[in-house]
């Protein structure tokens, strides 16, 4: 299946940081899709993009569509404890809706 | 509350058993994909169903089946189950018209089996 390779695997921040992470695949993919993950719980969806150069905002998370179609990116502005949990990015190669997932950053924040 | 529906949330059971999974999708979702999460693992996608058929298949092995009903329920059954079986099992649906702009994934809060 297809590979999505996202990092940093997992970050360290404080509290009032801004974050970055990433997701790169090896293939064009035209959606992207970021959820993020609570110990337990099932994947809530943040962010959706469709189009190559999409930048599109949910409160203090900002994420990217790459221009390639090759990576999407997700900011986190002004980080609080409650950000904690796991980020997935996830993408579909083609609209028949089968998405990959990444592996995951686990962001942990410091008050 | 992502209005998909997952049965039961937590299930114990021992080695060489056989299990069923249940979930309802969000209304008016006609795709459903069931995905696997083992200890600290990512999502491993397992299959797909569309409107009733099979769509799309993943890493599943050949002891799970699943299945979409008229209702568009599904099932995921997992037979001669293995300790290494034990995980989480998501259920999430879309509108998966196929069309660009409408895939979006609503997840369930999943089914944690333990296999003994």
């Amino acid at each position: 299946g297809q590979q999505l390779n996202q990092s940093p695997q997992s970050m360290f921040i404080q509290e009032g940081e801004d974050v970055s992470m990433n997701c790169t695949s090896s293939s064009i993919f035209n959606t992207w899709l970021w959820y993020k993950q609570d110990p337990g719980e099932g994947p809530v969806l943040l962010i959706a993009l469709y189009k190559a150069g999409e930048l599109t905002s949910n409160g203090r998370l900002t994420a990217q569509f790459g221009i390639t179609r090759k990576d999407s990116f997700l900011n986190i502005s002004a980080s609080i404890p409650s950000d904690v949990g796991i980020y997935f990015c996830a993408g579909d190669p083609n609209t028949g809706n089968q998405f990959y997932f990444g592996t995951g950053t686990s962001l942990t924040v410091i008050p | 509350d992502s209005g998909v529906t997952q049965t039961p949330k937590h299930l114990i059971t021992a080695t060489g058993q056989r299990v069923t999974l249940r979930c309802s999708p969000r209304s008016g979702d006609l795709s459903v994909y069931w995905y696997q999460q083992s200890l600290d693992q990512g999502l491993q996608f397992l299959i797909q169903y569309y409107n009733g058929e099979e769509r799309a298949k993943g890493n599943i092995l050949e002891r799970f089946s699943a299945q979409q009903f008229p209702d568009l329920h599904s099932e995921l059954n997992l037979s001669s189950l293995e300790l290494g079986d034990s995980a989480l099992y998501f259920c999430a649906s879309s509108v998966a018209t196929g069309r660009a702009g409408t895939g979006e994934l609503f997840f369930g809060e999943g089914s944690r089996l333990t296999v003994l």
